[in-house]
């Protein structure tokens, strides 16, 4: 399971710190990534991070704004956001890749509930 | 690279044939080829990896197929469960990017 948290209502420019809890699986052993959906949008991707967190990538969207990061001890990733833009305005899921290294698999096989960033002033 | 997903929306009755298109701009590897199932106010469902691979307890109504740029996913002998938005989904390695298409809409008539 996976479990998202930490959206919130704020203003252009703004900063917010999303979390999302992993149970039921050996968290610290696969890839994890961030997917956001704009209201009745399609899927972007937003960031991948590998099991050791050695590895890190994003899109051109989000570089130099979002910082993803994880802690394997408690079974968490994080994404934090700065400088966010009305263009931000999504929910944002939190997901899962079969193996450990980003590009071993390069899909995402669970997938959280998400939890709804909204940017505006 | 963008995908491209055809049609947009889709209508088909029960017991008939679905066929999802995915294009690529650009030849790409079968190896990351995924699809996706979307259904109102839940997360994306995986159903389909490496482009012909079903994830666990996918009916095998659903069939994935393709190289190059074109890939396709069937849904035989459509169910009423099967509404929902597909997405087909690939990885490029260099450097590391995942692209989504804009989706299919399907509707059970």
């Amino acid at each position: 399971q996976l479990l998202e948290s930490g959206g919130d209502f704020v203003q252009p420019g703004g900063s917010l710190r999303l979390s999302c809890v992993g149970s039921g699986f050996s968290f610290s052993n696969y890839a994890m990534g961030w997917v956001r959906q704009a209201p009745n949008k399609g899927l972007e991707w937003v960031s991948i991070i590998s099991s050791s967190g050695d590895a890190i990538f994003y899109p051109d969207s989000v570089q130099g704004r979002f910082i993803v990061s994880r802690d394997n001890s408690k079974s968490t990733l994080y994404l934090q956001m700065s400088g966010l833009r009305v263009e931000d305005t999504a929910l944002y899921y939190c997901a899962k890749d079969p193996l450990d290294k980003v590009g071993a698999r390069a899909y995402f096989d669970h997938w959280g509930q998400g939890t709804l960033v909204t940017v505006s002033s | 690279v963008v995908l491209t997903q055809s049609p947009g929306t889709l209508s088909l009755s029960p017991g008939t044939r679905a066929v999802l298109s995915c294009r690529a701009s650009q030849i790409i590897s079968t190896n990351y080829l995924a699809w996706y199932q979307q259904k109102p106010g839940q997360p994306p469902r995986l159903l389909m990896y490496t482009t012909s691979t079903r994830a666990a307890g996918v009916p095998d109504r659903f069939s994935g197929s393709g190289s190059g740029r074109d890939f396709t996913l069937t849904i035989t002998r459509l169910e009423p469960e099967d509404f929902g938005v597909y997405y087909c989904q690939l990885y490029r390695s260099s450097p590391p990017t995942y692209n989504f298409g804009q989706g299919t809409k399907l509707e059970i008539k």
